[in-house]
């Protein structure tokens, strides 16, 4: 089984870099996946994580660190669209591209 | 041009009713899946197919039983629907190839329950 954590709720101003923690523990690592979901829509793909390190694309980066069953997703410039929630996901290895989400972080960005 | 679809959008019915959902995918993906979304939106999956066969069903009710008349369809069928059951229904796909197993969601069916 998995056991994923997020804060719930974060709030940040317009041009400001935020950072959105994930902790995890899972009997099987097999990559960690953020997903954004405006109020209303589906989650979208932001950012895939299998190895240590940095990720980055654009404004959004995301890090992990696999012994510390840690990932971060770094928005920077903040803008008024990033205000959703962001999904912290785990693949674990069955197999199988199961994903087993965190119940996210509303972030609010404001003027 | 659409991704992932799902039909109806919203779905309003009373309790101990049956109703399904379709999704469908024109991404040349071989998995497709279902996730429940509650209330506290905490996405959850549900029921995992791989060409067309089972591969993961979570503790869900009997209630729930998805079909998949081809690789590119998934639907949920739901039976004697119950207030609980109320919640945003998300269809998904990916491929099988680790490289590119980015999960696709659909826009959702909001099922309300009265």
């Amino acid at each position: 089984g998995q056991n994923i954590d997020q804060p719930t709720e974060m709030t940040a101003t317009e041009g400001a870099i935020v950072q959105i923690n994930c902790t995890y523990q899972t009997s099987g690592f097999n990559g960690l996946f953020w997903y954004q979901q405006h109020a209303g829509e589906a989650p979208t793909f932001l950012s895939y994580n299998v190895l240590d390190g940095l990720e980055e694309k654009g404004r959004f980066s995301s890090f992990l660190s696999r012994s510390k069953g840690y990932s971060y997703l770094l928005l920077k410039e903040l803008q008024m669209k990033d205000s959703a929630s962001y999904l912290c996901a785990v693949r674990e290895d069955s197999g199988y591209s199961t994903l087993t989400f965190g119940k996210g972080t509303m972030l609010l960005v404001s003027p | 041009d659409t991704a992932v679809s799902q039909t109806p959008k919203y779905l309003v019915t009373q309790m101990g009713n049956d109703k399904s959902i379709k999704c469908e995918q024109n991404l040349g993906h071989d998995t497709m899946y279902w996730y429940k979304q509650d209330s506290k939106k905490f996405l959850k999956i549900m029921f995992s197919y791989n060409n067309k066969e089972l591969i993961i069903n979570e503790t869900v009710p009997n209630r729930f039983s998805p079909k998949s008349p081809d690789k590119a369809h998934l639907n949920l069928h739901i039976n004697s629907l119950e207030l609980g059951d109320s919640a945003v229904y998300f269809c998904a796909s990916s491929t099988r190839d680790r490289a590119t197993d980015t999960q696709y969601f659909g826009p959702g069916t909001r099922l309300t329950v009265l």
